[in-house]
């Protein structure tokens, strides 16, 4: 177990609705990093917070959004969504940026109809 | 873009068996290689980092080997077991930001 947890498990929504997936990181974690694993894909680097800021992002658009709280819990928001977004969506927590070991959940398993 | 290759994309191997895998990626901007194990429903679980040219890492009877200057690095399991049936992904950090790049994966299986 990595002691990181996502909630929930699975959800299913509709075109142009908007999410939120949760994650706890590991107590003490003051970075996490969250993926986008499509079918047949490996994990896509969406953005990563660091103490509470946005620090870094990839290749996703504006609505993809994120928060990081002071508890080590953190959110990542998707509005309008589109049918290509039914992906799984990972957390991972490490103690800084850089070259440190990343946790991950479980994932969160989002079906877009 | 960058690109991270690994290759075989799928592996079948009887118990006993050893096996490896290749991670292929750019050479330049690199700070680090990490190595995860991912086993269906379950989260993906922390194998090795590794950031010097020529490092050498084991555990248990997965090791890994890393060239920077080329551009690779191989994962060897000896012994297989079933239990070892997984997805085996690399992913480089290409900024000293720990912003992962996943290849595909091996997806790795072992007949008792």
């Amino acid at each position: 177990e990595t002691g990181v947890t996502q909630s929930p498990t699975h959800l299913i929504k509709t075109r142009g609705q908007q999410v939120t997936l949760r994650c706890s990181s590991q107590s003490g974690h003051n970075t996490v990093s969250w993926y986008q694993q499509a079918l047949g894909q490996g994990p896509q680097f969406i953005f990563q917070y660091y103490r509470e800021e946005e620090n870094g992002r990839g290749n996703f658009p504006p609505r993809f959004s994120g928060l990081q709280f002071p508890n080590y819990s953190s959110e990542l928001n998707v509005n309008a969504l589109e049918l290509d977004d039914s992906a799984l969506y990972l957390c991972a927590s490490s103690l800084e940026p850089g070259r440190e070991t990343q946790y991950f959940g479980p994932g969160t398993r989002l079906l877009v109809l | 873009i960058l690109n991270v290759e690994q290759s075989p994309q799928s592996l079948h191997v009887q118990e006993g068996d050893s096996t490896n895998f290749t991670c292929s990626f750019p050479s330049s901007n690199f700070y680090a290689l990490h190595w995860y194990r991912w086993e269906t429903a379950k989260s993906p679980e922390a194998l090795f980092v590794m950031t010097l040219n020529g490092d050498e890492k084991k555990k248990g009877r997965i090791s890994a080997t890393l060239n920077t200057k080329e551009g690779y690095s191989y994962l060897y399991i000896k012994g297989s077991q079933p239990e070892d049936s997984a997805t085996y992904l690399c992913a480089p950090d290409v900024d000293q930001g720990g912003k992962l790049i996943f290849g595909q994966g091996t997806e790795l299986s072992v007949k008792p």
